[in-house]
């Protein structure tokens, strides 16, 4: 089945480490996004990238890393620099044009 | 993109139709209502979209006023399992990397 897949589910890191989240979809989209969700709040771009070898800054792109080597992939990195890390991140995608985007069932990372 | 203004928080009776309210009256000609929704810790699903017509599709139908400056997007016949937060999204396709921007969105309480 086509989709877009988040792994893991469920991350435990401790304060200073670096942590790489995994957004892989095979829907063919040359757009991917991440955005992060706080609880009880809306979602708020990280980043996002239209195409491969390119990405762009969202809202709150301080702390963050991204590469999109792949069409397929586009890995997050969630730094040491990101003072609150604790928050539930989504990762979507779409092709573009008046279509809608899908998004992946999240990775709920917890820094201790 | 222009903002967008939803009520916080709704409940309906399971059965009923649930009308969900959206204000976009900053919206300019070529941007498109989108409404999408987001269960409990998942991610948010696409439900319908719509430039100027009144669209209808297997989960909910969108009303779009005239002027356009505001929406409403009706579940016809609501059950428990579409308890969820609703976005009201304005948009231009192909704006910036079609990146979707996230408020606060209302929270439906579908209750027996």
């Amino acid at each position: 089945d086509g989709g877009i897949t988040q792994s893991p589910k469920y991350l435990f890191r401790k304060e200073g480490q670096n942590v790489t989240l995994s957004c892989e979809q095979n829907l063919n989209h040359d757009a991917m996004y991440w955005y992060r969700q706080d609880p009880g709040q809306g979602l708020r771009l990280i980043y996002y990238s239209q195409i491969v070898n390119d990405f762009q800054k969202g809202d709150i792109a301080e702390g963050y890393s991204v590469s999109r080597e792949k069409k397929e992939s586009f890995p997050l990195t969630v730094t040491s620099a990101q003072k609150n890390p604790t928050a539930f991140y989504l990762c979507a995608s779409s092709i573009g044009g008046v279509t809608e985007a899908f998004f992946g069932q999240g990775t709920r990372l917890t820094v201790v | 993109d222009a903002k967008t203004t939803q009520p916080t928080s709704m409940d309906c009776a399971e059965g009923r139709a649930a009308n969900l309210p959206c204000n976009h009256s900053t919206i300019s000609g070529n941007e498109y209502v989108y409404w999408y929704r987001q269960i409990h810790s998942q991610g948010p699903q696409y439900i319908i979209h719509g430039l100027k017509n009144n669209e209808t599709n297997e989960m909910a139908s969108l009303i779009i006023t005239e002027d356009r400056k505001s929406s409403t997007l009706i579940l016809p016949h609501a059950t428990l399992r579409d308890t969820a937060v609703y976005y009201c999204i304005v948009r231009v396709p192909n704006n910036a990397g079609n990146m979707l921007t996230f408020g606060g969105g209302t929270r439906l309480m579908v209750k027996p």
